[in-house]
């Protein structure tokens, strides 16, 4: 079964940045979409973006857009959220999910913190 | 505040069965027949449970089924086991302003 393992998570100040990575040991990714979903403290699920296959589209929601970006390294089997500009709401647990398509997130690692104080 | 919504909590006692609500609206859920549900147990990554509305991916116990009627998607837990309390998100896909996926707000089940 596929393990997603991601890492670079922690505290930073605001206005910093932070790239939190997802490796899949023993499986590749290529030919799978690749999602990072959040959950602040106490919160709900929150789609953060996707990026395609081959890294040719990027979604994102609107509130981190211009701020958050996803790319892939498919050679390296890795893939990455860039956060510039972190805000305090921005402090959650990220997940790294594969994404099969349409919201099914069939695999997802055990998560990164990020913690932005206020 | 989540564009689908979710009641905050339900509860049901071993055996019974129970039903979880998702609202969301003719751009959503009542456009596209891709509604996923995600089981969450405290400190734990969740788990899809339920994709495309209905299908139980492999592994998952049939007790777990997904239903929709216009922009109003369910899951269902029939049999309740005490290992089934978990909060319970639905997900879906809109395309209004961009492509996006969202999440429902979570419902707490409390097995009792």
């Amino acid at each position: 079964e596929m393990q997603l393992v991601e890492s670079g998570g922690g505290l930073v100040q605001p206005g910093e940045s932070l790239r939190l990575s997802c490796a899949a040991p023993g499986f590749t990714f290529t030919g799978f979409w690749v999602a990072w979903v959040r959950q602040a403290p106490g919160k709900g699920l929150e789609w953060v973006g996707n990026i395609a296959e081959d890294g040719s589209e990027t979604y994102s929601l609107a509130s981190v857009r211009g701020r958050f970006s996803i790319s892939r390294d498919n050679a390296r089997n890795s893939v990455y959220l860039q956060m510039n500009s972190l805000r305090p709401e921005d402090t959650a647990m990220y997940y790294c999910v594969r994404d099969f398509g349409y919201n099914r997130f069939d695999f997802w690692g055990q998560g990164q913190l990020v913690t932005v104080p206020s | 505040q989540s564009a689908l919504t979710q009641p905050a909590s339900v509860s049901g006692s071993p055996g019974q069965s129970i039903t979880i609500s998702c609202t969301g609206t003719g751009s959503n859920i009542g456009r596209y027949n891709y509604v996923s549900w995600y089981q969450q147990h405290p400190g734990k990554a969740p788990k899809l449970i339920i994709y495309e509305v209905t299908n139980r991916p492999s592994g998952v116990s049939n007790r777990f089924s997904g239903s929709k009627s216009g922009n109003t998607a369910s899951l269902t837990i029939s049999g309740l086991q005490a290992d089934d309390e978990a909060d319970y998100y639905c997900a879906t896909f809109t395309a209004s302003a961009t492509l996006e996926d969202i999440f429902g707000g979570g419902t707490k089940l409390t097995v009792l």
